[in-house]
């Protein structure tokens, strides 16, 4: 079964505005850890925001934040100001307390138009 | 600087022949894992060591071996055996004992069969 869904294969948004990059996952441990990582056309990996299921806040790095519904099991990314740079593919991972894999999703491609 | 870098970026193979791709880190991982991306898809784990000289496979590892003789090296080999190569490699690292486990890569390498 898959365990992380993200139902936008593309998106385009205008710079400046804010955008909203979906995903939810499947999980019956109660303790977990979402990620959101960032694949430039380069093909790097980068590490953008991290939420344990535990945490009492929604996660927040600069202009990245999650909108973390844990009943919902939805961990959405909110990227703020959206940027030309912030093109790019969106991965949204999970990875359950004790098992030391990661499991991706597909991802979103997001295009920023100026 | 700190950081996982991989080699080669590109890397072509004949029809029969093994190639190894390497990673190497000066973070003082504990952890390192090696992923296979097919076009448009997620990431897809091949194999992962957590300490030196101990490794296990991932959800695709036929056709793939792997050594951990030291703690900052885990090169991959695509066997001769792993009949539809073609695709990019990310490998990554993470050190043991931090909650997160967040997982940092390398720049890749892109594999192409000749």
């Amino acid at each position: 079964a898959q365990k992380i869904t993200q139902t936008q294969p593309g998106m385009f948004v205008q710079e400046k505005e804010a955008v909203t990059l979906d995903c939810t996952y499947d999980t019956s441990d109660p303790s977990y850890g979402l990620f959101w990582y960032k694949q430039p056309s380069s093909g790097e990996m980068i590490f953008l925001i991290y939420q344990g299921s535990y945490d009492q806040q929604n996660a927040t790095e600069g202009r990245y934040s999650l909108n973390f519904q844990k009943a919902r099991k939805s961990a959405n990314l909110v990227i703020s100001a959206s940027q030309l740079g912030d093109s790019a593919m969106y991965f949204c991972a999970m990875r359950e307390v004790g098992d030391d894999k990661i499991i991706f999703g597909k991802g979103t491609r997001l295009h920023i138009l100026p | 600087d700190g950081g996982i870098t991989q080699s080669p970026k590109y890397l072509f193979r004949k029809e029969g022949q093994n190639v190894t791709l390497s990673c190497e880190q000066n973070l003082n991982h504990d952890a390192m894992y090696w992923y296979r991306q097919d076009p448009g898809q997620g990431l897809r784990l091949i194999y992962y060591s957590q300490i030196v000289n101990d490794f296990q496979k991932g959800d695709i590892a036929e056709g793939y071996s792997v050594s951990r003789e030291k703690k900052e090296s885990f090169p991959l080999t695509v066997t001769s055996a792993q009949k539809n190569p073609t695709a990019f490699y990310l490998c990554a690292s993470r050190t043991q004992g931090s909650a997160k486990n967040i997982q940092y890569f390398g720049a890749g390498t892109r594999l192409s069969v000749l």
